[in-house]
């Protein structure tokens, strides 16, 4: 298995929802990520796990809390979200260390309202 | 800091005419770099990078580090290399934080 896949693909929630995304990989990466994409913008980083442990965090706002269960899985919790946090997420992964290819999934494709 | 350029939104070439999309750098150590495109309906994927020193699909990407460029050239544009096509840089040594450039869609006319 090759690919990086997420769910849900669209995600539509209100300002006071809590909801959560997921993405999984069986290639046997230790390192995972996630990245906000705007329309028309590069992918923008916003957390990356080594190892299961957090080791980047971009400033992102406590409304978004990331959560890496075991080397496969990875979320991202979502609570009090606002309009202009609608975008793209996608996850990604790689092997642990600089220089390595990284995999990208489809991403889901959130709205808040 | 680091920081990745590409100059051109947009580009627009004829089926087999040369292609080039300009990526400049600004990091003080030293940087990897990559090309990652975006196909049509497609997730973002790898197209190569600087390490490798490979030729995929047809295209080549040289690292000059006097003018901190890592342009991607084809000799020979084909209509299925339209797409969105961003240039990366990773250079905190130990971390595997990457940055896009804006992006620069790429249009291949018949």
């Amino acid at each position: 298995d090759t690919e990086v896949t997420q769910t849900p693909k669209h995600l539509v929630m209100g300002m006071t929802n809590k909801k959560s995304l997921k993405c999984e990989q069986h290639m046997g990466h230790r390192a995972m990520y996630w990245y906000k994409q705007k329309a028309k913008k590069p992918p923008e980083l916003m957390f990356v796990y080594s190892y299961e442990k957090l080791s980047i965090n971009e400033s992102v706002p406590s409304r978004f809390s990331p959560e890496c269960p075991n080397s496969s899985l990875l979320n991202l919790h979502l609570h009090a979200l606002q309009p202009e946090d609608s975008a793209l997420y996608l996850c990604a992964s790689s092997h642990a260390g600089t220089g390595y290819e990284q995999y990208f999934g489809p991403g889901t494709r959130l709205t808040v309202t | 800091a680091q920081r990745v350029t590409q100059p051109e939104k947009l580009l627009s070439v004829f089926k087999g005419a040369p292609v080039e999309l300009k990526c400049n750098y600004s990091y003080s150590g030293s940087p990897e770099l990559f090309w990652y495109v975006q196909y049509s309906r497609q997730r973002l994927q790898l197209l190569l990078r600087h390490i490798s020193r490979e030729s995929i699909k047809g295209f080549t990407a040289d690292l000059n580090k006097g003018e901190t460029s890592f342009h991607l050239k084809k000799p020979f544009a084909q209509e299925e290399d339209s797409a969105m096509y961003y240039c990366a840089l990773s250079g905190i040594q130990g971390a595997q934080k990457l940055v896009f450039g804006q992006g620069t869609r790429l249009t291949i006319n018949p």
